[in-house]
């Protein structure tokens, strides 16, 4: 099993959808979780921190559920410049492991 | 926000030369970097651990006698690409933890490396 768990997709949706992501992870371990989002052929770039207590960014919520290892991140309104890919990603003192990522393309 | 930068950006080489990366954080101490490697479609993964002064710990799978890591400076870490082969055409991402900060990595822009 790996470490960390996404649907790689693609998710294809038109502007304006919401869409959810979601991730789950083995390491029950595990401290703090982020998503990054990742442009093609470029860095990953921190979207957010995932909090216990559910978190929000403008139109995108993350979620953290513990007791099922599970994390999830909506985004609402989607946006042509949402398209990338979305990885979700765990943390345990420094050891950071990546999801596979999953691909979104949102289209006019 | 926190900058980490990579040199080269790209690099093409021939097979059975060694590659240096640079990877350099430029407004803040990093004691730890990290270096991921990236294959087409999938996701990051963890190479090696560098932190300054002290030997680098590798993941299991990576040859630390082809993959030579040296961080000799809280700035600045370097990866070597020894007898590099096509098949270690990658995208090299480092990163970089503040030395005074909470646990987030910022990460350089990444080297794309392609081996003939």
């Amino acid at each position: 099993r790996k470490e960390v768990e996404q649907d790689p997709g693609p998710f294809n949706v038109p502007e304006g959808a919401t869409v959810a992501f979601n991730c789950t992870y083995s390491n029950s371990a595990s401290q703090s979780f982020f998503w990054y989002r990742q442009d093609c052929r470029k860095e990953p770039k921190l979207l957010m921190s995932v909090y216990s207590s559910g978190n929000e960014d403008g139109r995108f919520t993350a979620q953290l559920n513990r007791a099922s290892q599970y994390i999830s991140l909506l985004i609402r309104d989607s946006k042509l410049s949402d398209s990338a890919t979305y990885l979700c990603v765990v943390n345990n003192n420094y050891d950071m492991r990546f999801g596979a990522g999953t691909r979104l393309t949102v289209k006019p | 926000g926190a900058v980490v930068s990579q040199h080269p950006s790209w690099v093409i080489c021939k097979s059975g030369t060694s590659v240096k990366i640079e990877c350099r954080s430029l407004d803040f101490q990093a004691t730890t970097m990290f270096w991921y490697r990236q294959f087409p479609k999938q996701s990051l993964m963890l190479m090696a651990t560098s932190n300054e002064g002290s030997k680098a710990t590798y993941e299991q799978g990576v040859e630390k006698d082809k993959f030579l890591i040296n961080h000799a400076s809280l700035t600045l870490s370097t990866l070597t690409v020894t007898s590099a082969h096509p098949e270690d055409s990658s995208f090299y991402i480092c990163s970089a933890v503040s030395s005074g900060g909470t646990d987030t990595q910022y990460f350089g822009p990444g080297t794309r490396l392609t081996v003939l």
